[in-house]
């Protein structure tokens, strides 16, 4: 699996916009990206995945970059219950497995 | 449509003691994957069953193993523990057989303390 890179923290001021970078340049063409985030103490939760396209669903949206190399998950309003950690992942087509790095911490306060 | 469940939720084990801990998968999902979260860090890949093999494995020793049921429960054993062994395991669940398994779903997670 391509390696990732993320911030270790951020903050978001509650009802803007969280924009969490993640840098994967070593990323293969059969590669998809994944987000997930871990409240403490919880199990992993998904959040959305993409190939190539850019990607919405009810919980964020997923802007990946024309040549891959790197993507953004958008929380368009974040909530106090938003705050987690948060995970991008790189991962093979029937690997059913993920390698997870240290991840970046949200802070979204009030 | 009931999700990913674990158990015990805790368990305290002594050094040299052997665990066992169950896991059953979310509905309509074949495959389980079995991670080790010490504090302060990612999820650990420990191993994965499908069709009640083992089939993927990550850098855990042999103290670590698995079963997987016809069911697609799953059970992770670990032998003589350490005190290193204390952590959050996680057990998450995907549909290898039907689209690709990528997607995983995990659950509550069992937290396990080694004194």
């Amino acid at each position: 699996d391509a390696k990732t890179t993320q911030p270790p923290s951020m903050d978001c001021a509650e009802g803007r916009a969280a924009n969490l970078p993640c840098n994967h340049s070593t990323i293969s063409g059969n590669e998809y990206v994944y987000w997930y985030r871990q409240i403490h103490s919880q199990g992993p939760q998904y959040i959305i995945h993409g190939l190539k396209n850019n990607e919405t669903n009810e919980m964020a949206s997923l802007i990946i970059t024309e040549d891959r190399k790197s993507s953004t998950l958008i929380l368009p309003h974040a909530t106090l219950r938003d705050t987690a950690v948060y995970y991008c992942i790189v991962t093979h087509t029937n690997a059913g497995k993920s390698t997870f790095g240290d991840g970046t911490t949200l802070t979204v306060k009030p | 449509d009931a999700g990913v469940t674990q158990s015990p939720t805790h368990l305290i084990k002594t050094r040299g003691q052997q665990v066992t801990l169950r896991c059953s998968p979310k509905s309509g999902h074949d495959t389980v994957s079995w991670y080790q979260q010490a504090l302060g860090q990612g999820p650990q890949f420990i191993f994965q069953y499908y069709e009640e093999e083992e089939r993927q494995r990550g850098n855990f020793p042999d103290r670590f193993s698995g079963h997987q049921f016809p069911n697609y429960s799953s059970e992770l054993n670990v032998n003589a523990l350490l005190l290193g062994d204390s952590a959050l395991y996680l057990c998450a669940s995907s549909d290898l057989g039907h689209s690709g398994g990528e997607t995983q779903y995990f659950g509550p997670g069992t937290r396990l303390l080694v004194l």
